[in-house]
């Protein structure tokens, strides 16, 4: 089983519609969760990042996080073409040890269609 | 600098050869990751530096990568005897340090290996 999973995609989402990701994780002890997005041939940025149970909102996008299912999502509202990418899911072993290495999903890739 | 800068952005060599990648973080980061990337997948952890030292090398594949930070800021990655395998985008990334503190990617270097 891998770290961290993800569903490889492609999600193909109509603009302006919800699109929602999703991310398990096997090690229980992980404490914070990041979502990047890369586009093609770059390098990924940090969208959002998550410590406690619940939602998290930022503008067009929400993280979710529950500990007790080992799962992070990431809603990404009133999809536009510009959001077409490949978004990575991370994970950190421990929220106070800030050197620990950051463990990377595969990566789901969306497609917004207009 | 402004952001993390790697170079050469493409490096292609023979099977065999010695290479060398450098990254300059973001000045006053002291934390510094080199990570691995494969077409289609997530980037995987290579080594991780907290000031001059290496903190974490769990993620080197083998003897023939080494990674240095001589001086607390400009770290390089060596790989000696490249194999076809070790064809990928290897990104540098830098954090401040602090517990929370997201991790800053650079645009990589694509190594081809012939």
């Amino acid at each position: 089983q891998k770290e961290v999973e993800q569903n490889s995609g492609p999600l193909s989402v109509p603009e302006g519609a919800i699109a929602s990701l999703n991310c398990t994780y096997s090690d229980r002890g992980s404490q914070s969760f990041f979502w990047y997005r890369q586009y093609s041939g770059k390098s990924p940025e940090l969208i959002m990042f998550i410590y406690s149970n619940g939602d998290k909102e930022d503008g067009r996008f929400t993280a979710q996080l529950n500990k007790a299912s080992q799962y992070v999502s990431l809603l990404i509202r009133d999809s536009q073409p510009s959001d077409s990418a490949t978004y990575l899911c991370a994970v950190n072993p421990t929220i106070k040890a800030a050197g620990n290495k950051l463990t990377f999903g595969g990566g789901t890739r969306v497609l917004v269609k207009p | 600098g402004a952001g993390v800068s790697q170079t050469p952005s493409n490096k292609v060599t023979e099977k065999g050869k010695y290479v060398e990648l450098r990254c300059d973080p973001i000045s006053g980061h002291t934390a510094l990751y080199w990570y691995r990337q494969s077409l289609g997948q997530g980037p995987e952890f290579l080594i991780y530096f907290q000031g001059t030292g290496a903190a974490d090398d769990s993620g080197l594949p083998n003897d023939r990568f080494f990674a240095v930070r001589p001086e607390g800021s400009v770290s390089t990655l060596k790989i000696q005897r490249t194999e076809r395998g070790d064809s990928a985008v290897y990104l540098c990334a830098s954090r401040s340090g602090t517990d929370n503190s997201p991790l800053h990617f650079g645009n990589g270097t694509r190594l081809t290996v012939t």
